[in-house]
């Protein structure tokens, strides 16, 4: 079956630090990827997608590159904001143009602070 | 505009009674789900519903009853629920089913608490 895989969390960084979250995953076909963010008390967000081996998905100075040799879709961001700091999920699914198995599957999620 | 309103933000209930959560969304989506999401966790597909007929349901005990009365709506029956039952739940659409290769879009969710 299919499975996300991120890296452990929490994560904690300075104000304007590099960040990159891991993100692997477990596909039998060719899956659309995501990035969604949680901020506390809140739904989820879609923060970026990428559909295609390649793709670079990028949103709010996020960016993440569908990589099929590898399996990853890792998130970066060049230089994070207090206001970056919330939770986030790496997700995929399958596209089968089915209707039968319409489903996201979500990695365990890593929470970021960010200290000013 | 890619908004999902919910309602209500947050709901207490007892374990004997009988409330049901809304949710909305006028961005002309096809298919609408369901999820349930415990602290720290990822979300929980509940249900799928697609061109308002339910297409997925995950072996969800029978007092959660969903419902889509039409396009743009999705509600969510409770009855004697368990305290096990208080989650956060999410209501999401997208244009049509995830695995013909589309987004979903979430709502902020009602918090429920079952005493």
């Amino acid at each position: 079956g299919n499975s996300v895989t991120q890296m452990e969390g929490p994560v904690t960084l300075s104000e304007e630090a590099f960040l990159t979250i891991n993100c692997t995953y477990t596909a039998t076909g060719y899956p659309s990827l995501f990035w969604y963010v949680q901020y506390p008390g809140e739904g989820l967000q879609l923060l970026l997608k990428a559909t295609k081996a390649d793709d670079k998905g990028s949103n709010k100075g996020f960016e993440a590159t569908y990589r099929k040799e590898t399996t990853s879709f890792h998130l970066e961001k060049g230089s994070v904001q207090v206001s970056d700091s919330a939770v986030y999920f790496c997700a995929l699914s399958e596209v089968f143009y089915t209707g039968a198995n319409s489903k996201l599957t979500f990695g365990k999620g890593i929470t970021l602070s960010v200290r000013p | 505009d890619t908004e999902v309103t919910q309602t209500p933000k947050h709901l207490v209930m007892g374990m004997t009674n009988k409330k049901s959560l809304k949710c909305e969304q006028h961005m002309g989506h096809r298919a609408m789900y369901w999820y349930k999401q415990k602290a720290k966790k990822p979300p929980e597909l509940m249900f799928v519903y697609s061109y308002e007929k339910l297409s997925i349901n995950e072996s969800v005990p029978s007092r959660f009853s969903p419902e889509c009365p039409n396009s743009s709506l999705l509600n969510l029956h409770l009855h004697a629920l368990q305290p096990e039952d208080s989650a956060l739940y999410l209501c999401a659409s997208s244009q049509d089913l995830v695995d013909r290769g589309y987004e979903q879009y979430f709502g902020p969710g009602t918090r429920l608490t079952v005493t």
